[in-house]
């Protein structure tokens, strides 16, 4: 069974400019979640979304936005970006809640803003 | 707002020995609480989720614990092997306006060494 993929694998960009991230969860699971992995910030929650809907969102600006399609996929959309937003980016998925099944994670989107 | 804190921050350990990892958090209204394991530039793999209702989780050598009342949790890794160097991740997950996010510490660093 194919586990979390993300793509791409890194991405290069200039302050100012858009990223657009992707990712597509295990087969079955209709949660995604986006995470934050910044250096010396740890792991923040961004976004969840399920069944299409965004459902809870972490503390960050609004030019960090996602969606979700009909097959479950999702996209994180970061606008006008700034150095600071140099991570690595991290989906996770489960199955539809409420349920009490872990987040699976993929192995990220390392983001360089110039 | 949760807060969660590991310690040690990092652990270095001769290959064989039995040890354990501390996680504590500060609102104990939580649903559940993971532990994951990260590899350099790599994602989470999930070792084991506790519900909120259970005491304790085992998978192998793994084995946690969960105090809600107190707001601790611990894992013990038995038997210690240089491939379980990594880092360990400690997360909660909350109820009402948290459900669905993911509250992380900040790690530790475990290296087990031949």
């Amino acid at each position: 069974e194919a586990g979390v993929t993300q793509s791409p694998t890194h991405l290069i960009k200039t302050r100012g400019q858009q990223a657009t991230l992707r990712c597509s969860p295990i087969s079955g699971h209709t949660s995604v979640y986006w995470y934050q992995q910044a250096l010396g910030l740890g792991l923040q929650f961004l976004l969840w979304y399920d069944e299409g809907e965004e459902r809870n969102r972490g503390n960050f600006p609004p030019r960090f936005s996602g969606r979700q399609f009909p097959n479950y996929s999702s996209e994180l959309n970061v606008n006008a970006l700034e150095l600071e937003d140099s991570a690595l980016y991290l989906c996770a998925s489960s199955p539809r809640k409420p349920n009490n099944q872990p987040q699976h994670f993929g192995d990220g989107t390392r983001l360089s803003i110039l | 707002k949760q807060e969660v804190t590991q310690i040690p921050a990092a652990l270095s350990v001769p290959e064989g020995e039995n040890l354990v990892l501390n996680c504590s958090f500060t609102d104990s209204a939580i649903y559940n609480l993971q532990w994951f394991r990260q590899d350099p530039g790599k994602g989470l793999t999930s070792l084991l989720l506790i519900q909120s209702s259970q005491r304790e989780q085992t998978s192998g050598r793994l084995n946690a614990s969960l105090d809600k009342s107190s707001g601790r949790s611990t894992l013990y890794i038995a038997a210690s092997q240089p491939g379980d160097s990594a880092t360990y991740l400690c997360a909660v997950e909350g109820g009402g306006t948290s459900y669905g996010k993911l509250t992380f510490g900040q790690g530790t660093i475990l290296t087990v060494h031949p």
